[in-house]
C-alpha cells in the first residue's frame, strides 16, 4: 500500500537555527498538508498546498514557516528561525482532489529545539 | 466553544467488551468526518470515514448525526490491539483542513 514518507525521523536543532523537514507524499495525490502535535496536545493544522501554492494556512503558520515542492516528489516545510515552542511532532499528509477522501499521514518528524 | 470535542477517557475495558466513543463538532457546515487511531508518539492512522448513512467495517461501526452535530464510533469484541487513542477529525465546508479532537484513550485489558 502506498504511503507518505518523512525524513528525518528526529531532528535536534539549536534555537534560532533553520530546519527543513521533508516529505514524499503518495504519488497520485494532489493535496499536501503539514500538521503538528505538541506533546500531550491535539493534532493541529498548519498548511495545505495544491497546484504549487498554499491553499489554506492556520494562525500558527506565520512568516517563520514556508513550504515548497522543489521537485515532482518532495514536499518540504522550512522553519526559518526556530523557537523553543516549535518543539513538536510534525506530520505530513496527502490526499486526492475529492474533499471527502481521507488524508493519509506520514510517520512524522520529531523536532526538538534546544 | 471548542471546535471538536471528545471525552478524553481513559476508557479501560476488558477484552471482548463493546465500547462507544462520541465526538461533537461546533461547525454545522462541517462536511467530512473521520475516525483515526493514534498509537503513542505515532502518526494518526485512518480507521474509517464516516458517512451520513452510517457505515461498518468489521468490528467497527461509525455513525453521523448532523442534527445533533456528533459522530460516534462503536467497537465490538475489543482486542488488546485496539488499545490506542481514537481521534475524531472534521473538515469544514469548502475546506480541506482537518480539525482534530484531543482524542479518547482506550485501554483494553486482558
Amino acid at each position: 500500500e502506498p504511503e507518505v514518507t518523512q525524513t528525518p525521523s528526529h531532528q535536534v536543532t539549536q534555537m534560532g537555527q533553520e530546519v527543513i523537514l521533508r516529505c514524499v507524499p503518495i504519488s497520485n495525490h494532489l493535496y499536501f498538508y503539514w500538521y503538528r502535535q505538541i506533546l500531550g496536545q491535539k493534532v493541529e493544522f498548519l498548511v495545505s498546498f495544491y497546484n504549487n501554492e498554499i491553499s489554506e494556512k492556520s494562525e500558527i503558520f506565520d512568516d517563520q514557516f514556508s513550504v515548497e515542492r522543489p521537485d515532482g516528489s518532495n514536499f518540504t516545510l522550512k522553519i526559518r528561525s526556530t523557537k523553543l515552542e516549535d518543539s513538536a511532532m510534525y506530520f505530513c499528509a496527502s490526499s486526492d482532489l475529492d474533499r471527502n477522501q481521507p488524508q493519509h499521514f506520514g510517520d512524522g518528524t520529531r523536532l526538538s529545539i534546544l | 466553544r471548542k471546535e471538536v470535542e471528545q471525552d478524553p477517557g481513559p476508557f479501560n475495558v476488558p477484552e471482548g467488551a463493546t465500547v462507544a466513543f462520541n465526538c461533537t463538532y461546533s461547525n454545522s457546515a462541517s462536511q467530512s468526518f473521520f475516525w483515526y487511531r493514534q498509537d503513542c508518539r505515532k502518526e494518526p492512522k485512518l480507521l474509517m470515514s464516516v458517512y451520513s448513512s452510517g457505515n461498518e467495517d468489521g468490528r467497527f461501526t461509525a455513525q453521523l448525526n448532523r442534527a445533533s452535530q456528533y459522530i460516534s464510533l462503536l467497537i465490538r469484541d475489543s482486542k488488546l490491539s485496539d488499545s490506542a487513542t481514537y481521534l475524531c477529525a472534521v473538515t469544514g465546508a469548502g475546506s480541506y483542513q482537518l480539525t482534530f479532537g484531543k482524542g479518547t484513550k482506550l485501554s483494553v485489558i486482558p
